[in-house]
């Protein structure tokens, strides 16, 4: 049981380039998330989802997307990556009343 | 809109020491609460969660909070700091509540981090 993985841990982009975040569980939670983590400033909501095909925009979605097609994959794209897209981004699965985060994947565009 | 504010970006302590690291949300609901803990490099780890039921929560590693409403306060404390403690500590508000719409949706504070000095 893994729990929530995330790959990769780390990747340096080119400001234009396009990547995929990959996020999986494997507890058959409906609920899932992605949030962005950046020094200062907590952890903020991109993305979230209640169940697979339903998605929706959280706190600070602008330059993100995301898919739901099965309840164990949830994966963020970043379409056309920016210096301020440089962030540590978490993954979490759960209930209403509780999280479990991935080890999170640590990026920078430059 | 909810909201949660740490008061204190570090806290520093001897080891031994009582630690006490602050939280006061702003919610329109009964706030669901929660402190995770996040050690160097890795993910959140949940510590303790109130939702509703007693005000004085136990978690994991021998903390503790208690929800006060009148204060809109949800403190973590724990009697006795222990080296391993050192870490960064998130209190987040939940928009999950009683009888309502909800998602799970988290909004966290900006975090304090907690050292242990010897």
């Amino acid at each position: 049981n893994a729990g929530v993985t995330q790959t990769p841990k780390f990747r340096i982009l080119k400001i234009g380039q396009s990547m995929t975040l990959q996020c999986a569980q494997d507890m058959n939670h409906n609920y899932m998330y992605w949030y962005r983590q950046d020094p200062g400033m907590g952890l903020k909501l991109i993305y979230y989802s209640v169940g697979a095909g339903i998605t929706d925009k959280g706190e600070v979605p602008n330059g993100y997307n995301v898919s739901r097609s099965t309840t164990e994959d949830f994966p963020l794209r970043l379409e056309l990556a920016a210096p301020s897209q440089t962030s540590v981004y978490f993954c979490a699965a759960g209930t209403l009343y509780e999280q479990y985060f991935g080890p999170g994947t640590r990026l920078t565009v430059t | 809109a909810q909201s949660v504010t740490q008061l204190g970006s570090h806290v520093s302590v001897s080891e031994g020491a009582l630690v006490l690291l602050r939280c006061n949300y702003s919610s329109s609901v009964p706030p669901y609460l929660f402190w995770y803990v996040q050690y160097p490099n890795q993910g959140l780890q949940l510590l303790l969660k109130y939702t509703s039921a007693a005000t004085l929560v136990k978690g994991i590693n021998g903390f503790e909070a208690e929800f006060k409403k009148s204060e809109t306060s949800f403190h973590l404390t724990k009697p006795s700091a222990h080296m391993s403690d050192a870490a960064e500590y998130f209190c987040a508000v939940s928009d999950a509540s009683i009888g309502g719409t909800s998602y799970g949706k988290l909004t966290f504070g900006q975090g304090t981090i907690l050292t242990v000095h010897p």
